[in-house]
Order: C-alpha cells, then sequence, then structure tokens
C-alpha cells in the first residue's frame, strides 16, 4: 500500500536533548512537508522540500532542521534551540513542485513529541 | 498573505440535523482548495478538492462547494461517525498550502 509513514508516534524528550522524527513516503512525490500542530491552531508549515537535496524554510523554521538525501525520507531534527517543542508533528507528501502544484497533499499519522 | 479562516471553531449536531461548515479565504489567485477531516491523534484525511468558483464535489453525506470568497462544507444527515475536526486549506501558486485552523464537530446520537 502506498503511503505515508512516520515513527515514532509518540516520543518523549529531554530538555536540552536533539531529536529526529522520521518521515518516509512510497508515492513517487517530489515535495514533501513538515507541519506543525498545537491545540486550537491551524497547521503551521515549518520546513518544506521540493526536490532532493534543496529544502527552504517554512513559516516556524527556528529550532529545527531537515534533509532530503533520498526522494523517499525527509526526517526533521528538533534541536535544542527549539523553545517550545511539544507539539504534534506531521509530515505531508504531494506530487510536484512550483506552480503547478494545485494538487493535494497527503499525511502521516503524526508525532505526538513531548518534551520532560 | 494568503489568509484562511474557518466558522465556527466547534459545532455540535444531532444525528441527521444538517448543517454547513464554512471556510473564507483571502489569496492573491486561487489555485486550488482543500478539505480535509482529522480525527483525533491522527493525520489529517484528504476529502476534496476545489479549483474554480461554481465548483462541486460529493462524498457520502458530504458537499463541498467553492465561491470567489469562500467555501462551503454541507453535511447531510450526518452520523457519529462524522465526528472530527474538518480543515480548509488554499494553495494560491506558491509550493505550499495554507490552512485554516479547522471547526470541530461533533455529531449526537
Amino acid at each position: 500500500d502506498g503511503g505515508i509513514t512516520q515513527s515514532p508516534k509518540y516520543l518523549f524528550r529531554k530538555e536540552g536533548q536533539n531529536v529526529t522524527l522520521s518521515c518516509e513516503q512510497n508515492l513517487n512525490h517530489d515535495a514533501m512537508y513538515w507541519y506543525r500542530q498545537d491545540p486550537g491552531q491551524g497547521l503551521r508549515l515549518i520546513y518544506y522540500s521540493q526536490i532532493v537535496n534543496d529544502f527552504q524554510k517554512g513559516d516556524i523554521a527556528e529550532g529545527y532542521s531537515v534533509s532530503r538525501e533520498k526522494k523517499e525520507s525527509f526526517p526533521l531534527t528538533v534541536t535544542s534551540a527549539q523553545k517550545n517543542p511539544t507539539a504534534f508533528y506531521l509530515c505531508a507528501s504531494s506530487i510536484g513542485p512550483g506552480q503547478t502544484a494545485n494538487t493535494e497533499a497527503f499525511f502521516g499519522q503524526g508525532t505526538r513529541l513531548t518534551v520532560v | 498573505e494568503d489568509q484562511v479562516t474557518q466558522s465556527p471553531e466547534a459545532l455540535r449536531l444531532q444525528e441527521g440535523e444538517s448543517s454547513s461548515l464554512n471556510c473564507s479565504y483571502t489569496v492573491s489567485g486561487l489555485r486550488g482548495l482543500f478539505w480535509y477531516r482529522q480525527d483525533p491523534g491522527k493525520g489529517p484525511e484528504f476529502l476534496f478538492t476545489l479549483y474554480s468558483a461554481g465548483e462541486e464535489k460529493e462524498k457520502e453525506r458530504l458537499k463541498a462547494t467553492l465561491t470567489k470568497k469562500e467555501s462551503f462544507l454541507h453535511i447531510t444527515a450526518p452520523k457519529p461517525e462524522d465526528s472530527a475536526t474538518y480543515l480548509c486549506a488554499v494553495n494560491s501558486g506558491y509550493s505550499t498550502l495554507t490552512f485554516g485552523k479547522g471547526t470541530m464537530l461533533l455529531v449526537s446520537p
């Protein structure tokens, strides 16, 4: 079955530690995205990538980093510089980049990160 | 800057009581409007894409419509399993979607 897999589903981190969230897709999509969701707020874009080895900052990139070494994978690292990392993180992908991208994005099941 | 406003924030219906959710948007040039359903603790599930004013799409008890300024998600004779948060998003030709905050729908038996 094609889809987007995020792991782990739940993640606990001590303050001051970096942590990496995994996102893998087998939909052969070029574009991938990371969103953060907090209670009462909409989805906010952290980073996105339209092609391998290239990515752009979204609205709330501070304290996060990403890589796109393979088309299928787009891991997100939450660094110790992120002041409020506790949130629900969602990875998504869509067919193509740029101006022709009026196509839907498909989401993974999310990772809930809690800082303890 | 693209903006999306959804109303109401929350809606409680009795089973069988039809209603509509609203999504108002401001974009420089709409390339697509998207509706998603999100269950608690899960990722959003794609429902519909609308591209131009006057367009309508249906799926079971859901019907989405689009005008030049807003979209409606009509729910006909809802059932408890329709309870979820419904998200609206727009694409104005850039590479990403702009989301509203969602409408939390609760359908009571």
